[in-house]
């Protein structure tokens, strides 16, 4: 199975700061078909996940664009421009370039 | 709106099976595959697998090869994930999710169920 593995894995961030994920995978995700199979998803406080970023850098339908994903190959970063309240909760990693899809162990983020 | 609403928490003894619902509304059910996630307490998320709404065929975790099935009714729009020989490490939330997507590779879930805890203890 492909290892999914988050920098760091808890963030305090001051409202109104930016705020980075880093996420490694052990082999590429890079498909033959040129697209790269990362994704993105927070987890708020007794809420189910969500689906932020899709294919490393795609926005998902109504995500703000403080919201970014970059990367390739075997590294990727999320990033958060401007942190806000809303923003607190678990983000995950998750690779979908072969099965099974697995997951990172999640990085949760704080407000100071 | 899209919405995917599951049953209830269970509580299950070890040995015993359980068998979670989610009914899915709001958008055409058959266009798209529901994956199952699970998170135990305090964990991650874990792939279950997926099924196909339109077909039926299903993609296991090799973990649970075995012991788990999901099934689909197009008549009721739901979608069933049965796991069997239950174990205390099978304690976790239970998440479906749509998946958008129709290969093994490429996919993504939203949204995703409320999410059903099941416990098991003797």
């Amino acid at each position: 199975d492909t290892v999914m593995t988050q920098t760091p894995l808890s963030l305090s961030v001051t409202p109104g700061q930016p705020a980075s994920i880093s996420c490694k995978s052990s082999q590429s995700l890079l498909h033959t078909n040129g697209k790269t199979f990362l994704y993105w998803y927070l987890q708020r406080p007794g809420q189910s996940p969500q689906l932020l970023i899709y294919e490393v850098s795609n926005r998902f339908s109504g995500v703000p664009d403080r919201f970014s994903g970059s990367g390739s190959g075997t590294e990727f970063t999320l990033k958060i421009s401007r942190v806000e309240a809303e923003d607190v909760g678990l983000y995950y990693c998750m690779q979908n370039l072969q099965l099974p899809p697995t997951f990172g162990q999640g990085t949760k983020v704080e407000i100071k | 709106q899209v919405q995917l609403v599951q049953s209830g928490a269970e509580v299950k003894k070890p040995g015993a099976s359980m068998k979670v619902s989610c009914k899915a509304s709001g958008y055409s059910f058959s266009n798209y595959g529901i994956t199952w996630v699970r998170q135990a307490p305090g964990q991650g998320l874990e792939w279950m697998g997926w099924i196909s709404t339109y077909n039926g065929n299903a993609n296991y975790a090799q973990k649970l090869q075995g012991r788990v099935t999901m099934t689909t009714d197009t008549s009721t729009n739901t979608v069933y994930m049965e796991l069997r020989s239950l174990r205390s490490d099978d304690t976790a939330v239970y998440y479906c999710a749509r998946r958008f997507g129709d290969y093994v590779w490429g996919s993504w879930f939203d949204p995703w169920g409320q999410g059903t805890l099941v416990t098991v203890s003797s």
